[in-house]
């Protein structure tokens, strides 16, 4: 059973570019969720996505944007980057109305912004 | 506005003693409270669970209390080993529309055992 798996592992971009990061969730779970985790603090959720559309939504603006792809994999696109964009983004996945939601993460795509 | 809190950034002890990592709660809805654990260079990975309808949840070496009066749950480790340092999330969720959950987060409790 191979599990949550995420790329690229760190990156840096400047303010104002756009980036992907990528997400394979673990076999036999069909929802994925992304969290933003900035130093210090615990994940905030970004949003959820199942069945290819989202299916959820934390306060994040609408430059982060997502895909999940018919495979359950999913992307987490941020446009016009800033600063305090800079974080860990980790991808958790799960099987939909498991009722406890519980999640398995990857271990996570360090972004930062110069 | 902070609805999960963990109030003890990090705590310390002796290995074979007991951890008792503490959370507090505002929201009285959530129904539905998790521990993770996270190594460095990791993901947080799921530890235990508990139920609202519940005020005790045990797994081995880890055992989950939640007082639904005090909005409080507490995480203890016996006996503490070396191997437990880590950053521990509490994390708790509430039923949403169709069945679609978010989990809201604390800040995490750094323990360091000592061996």
């Amino acid at each position: 059973e191979t599990g949550v798996t995420q790329s690229p592992t760190h990156l840096i971009k400047t303010r104002g570019q756009q980036v992907t990061l990528r997400c394979s969730s673990q076999s036999g779970h069909n929802t994925v969720s992304w969290y933003q985790q900035a130093l210090g603090q615990g994940p905030q959720f970004i949003f959820q996505y199942y069945r290819e559309e989202e299916n959820g939504r934390g306060n994040f603006p609408p430059r982060f944007s997502g895909l999940q792809f018919p495979n359950y994999s999913s992307e987490l696109n941020v446009n016009a980057l800033e600063l305090d964009d800079s974080a860990l983004y980790l991808c958790a996945s799960s099987f939909y109305a498991s009722g406890a939601n519980v999640l398995t993460f990857g271990a996570g795509s360090r972004l930062t912004v110069l | 506005d902070q609805q999960v809190k963990q109030n003890s950034p990090s705590l310390s002890v002796q290995e074979g003693r007991i951890s008792i990592l503490n959370c507090d709660y505002t929201n009285s809805m959530f129904d539905y409270f998790l521990w993770y654990k996270k190594y460095p260079a990791e993901g947080p990975t799921f530890l235990i669970s508990i139920s609202s309808i519940k005020d005790k949840n045990e797994d081995g070496r880890f055992t989950v209390f939640l007082n639904k009066s005090a909005k409080h749950l507490s995480l203890h480790i016996v006996p503490s080993q070396p191997g437990d340092s880590a950053v521990y999330f509490c994390a708790a969720s509430y039923p949403r529309a169709g069945n679609n959950r978010k989990l809201i987060w604390g800040l995490g409790t750094s323990l360091a055992v000592n061996p």
